[in-house]
């Protein structure tokens, strides 16, 4: 499978722990995007990388929320001290830098439940 | 700022039937793309569809197709011969040429009926 891949899928912590997420992204895409997912909602915009440098970043990014890509391939997504607001479903998504016509492909998500 | 808007939050079509699913826009800059997503219950969004806004054809995908009207600035995506398995959320997004966001709607629920 070349899709892009995350891990875990479900993730359930208890509120004040910290939680990790990966994201390898198709391995020819340079850019890779997170975004987050709460019920009923689109996916808003988080962060996006190309290759290892980090772009933009979201209001949405609190100081509680790191992402790397060390080597331009996988990345992390840390939320620190998590709370009860975290709870939502964090996309990654990866595509070509060039042209508007560069689709993004998600990953299947990883499901984050703050109890 | 980029805006897409989807009024629709619930839809229904019978089996076979073609169904429409909404979408406006709103941007600025004059290069942009606009994409459909589907969303299945188990949460994994698959590209469906792709319009350039320079294009001067509608695009099709299969039973896909985008009505694209410009000028109206909408972007509306049309399935033809809905099956069962069409039964999922749909989100319509756009990415601006000076921009490297993607911007989604809020989803418009489709059911298909037997």
């Amino acid at each position: 499978d070349t899709g892009v891949s995350q891990n875990p899928r479900h993730k359930i912590t208890k509120r004040g722990q910290n939680v990790t997420f990966r994201c390898d992204p198709i391995s020819e895409h340079n850019r890779l995007y997170w975004y987050r997912q709460t019920l009923g909602q689109g996916p808003e915009f988080l962060t996006y990388f190309q290759n290892e440098a980090q772009l933009e970043k979201s209001r949405l990014l609190s100081d509680r929320f790191s992402a790397e890509r060390p080597k331009g391939s996988f990345s992390t997504l840390e939320i620190q001290r998590t709370e009860q607001g975290d709870s939502a479903m964090y996309l990654c998504a990866s595509s070509l830098s060039q042209g508007t016509g560069n689709t993004i492909y998600f990953g299947e998500g990883s499901w984050l439940t703050v109890v | 700022a980029q805006k897409i808007t989807q009024t629709q939050p619930g839809m229904f079509v019978q089996e076979k039937e073609a169904v429409t699913l909404d979408c406006t826009y709103d941007t600025s800059d004059p290069s942009y793309g606009l994409f459909w997503y589907k969303q299945p219950s188990s949460g994994e969004m698959i590209f469906l569809i792709y319009q350039g806004s320079y294009d001067q054809q509608n695009a099709t995908e299969g039973r896909y197709s985008l009505n694209f009207q410009k000028a109206r600035k909408s972007a509306n995506l049309v399935i033809s011969a809905s099956q069962l398995g069409d039964s999922a959320m749909y989100f319509c997004a756009m990415r601006a040429n000076t921009g490297n966001q993607f911007y989604f709607g809020t989803g418009t629920s489709l059911t298909v009926i037997p």
